[in-house]
């Protein structure tokens, strides 16, 4: 099955630097890849996706970009705010397989003002 | 996206009992998910619910452990029978969105078994 790696597990930054987690895939068959926001006490809320179809993809602070050859997808957010502070979580999945995502093991981010 | 409201949001449970969690969506959605949050850990697929069949369990998770109900399109219900302190996590439902990829979560309900 597919297993996901996520790094690193804590980010502390300073606000209004930038912040980066990656993230590793091991099935080649995964062609979705969405990123979750979790605050403290709530569920995982999407904040962006990319498809293997494409490389990069951008949302204002927040960017994510995918690199099928090396099964790696990383999470970029600029200008940190306190705001962004929780746990980001990243997964994989097969686009025939709704809900059927592997999570990794999430990254908490922690931006001091 | 959808709205999802989770019941209880929170419990205290026995050993040994049983706690039925329910999850309500705004709208009508054909898969609904349960995932499991162990403390300070990731999420895992419990299993995926369909109206009108039965539930589909990963691997390491069981029906009588687990039953979970799906009687219509807004609605389900995930039950964690004969409780050990091991069941202590957050129980999160999802649903698809619109597009079949995106995914969107329950609050969560935080279950803790003494």
């Amino acid at each position: 099955g597919e297993n996901v790696e996520q790094h690193p597990s804590t980010l502390s930054v300073q606000e209004g630097d930038s912040a980066v987690i990656k993230c590793t895939y091991s099935d080649s068959a995964s062609n979705y890849f969405p990123w979750y926001k979790q605050e403290l006490g709530k569920g995982p809320q999407l904040i962006i996706d990319i498809r293997s179809n494409v490389g990069e993809k951008k949302d204002q602070r927040i960017a994510v970009t995918l690199n099928k050859t090396a099964k790696h997808f990383s999470l970029h957010i600029t200008e940190t705010q306190p705001e962004d502070s929780a746990v980001y979580f990243c997964a994989a999945s097969i686009e025939t397989n709704a809900g059927k995502s592997t999570f990794g093991d999430g990254t908490t981010l922690t931006v001091k003002p | 996206s959808a709205v999802i409201s989770q019941k209880p949001s929170r419990d205290i449970c026995q050993r040994g009992t049983s706690l039925t969690i329910q999850c309500q969506v705004d709208s009508q959605v054909t898969m609904m998910f349960w995932y499991r949050q162990q403390p300070g850990q990731s999420l895992t697929l419990i299993a995926t619910a369909n109206q009108g069949s039965e539930a589909t369990y990963e691997s390491g998770f069981v029906i009588d452990k687990f039953p979970i109900s799906r009687p219509n399109l807004t609605f389900s219900t995930l039950t964690v029978s004969n409780m050990s302190p091991e069941d202590s996590s957050i129980y999160l439902c999802s649903v698809d969105g619109q597009d079949i990829n995106e995914q969107y979560f329950g609050p969560g309900t935080r279950l803790t078994v003494t």
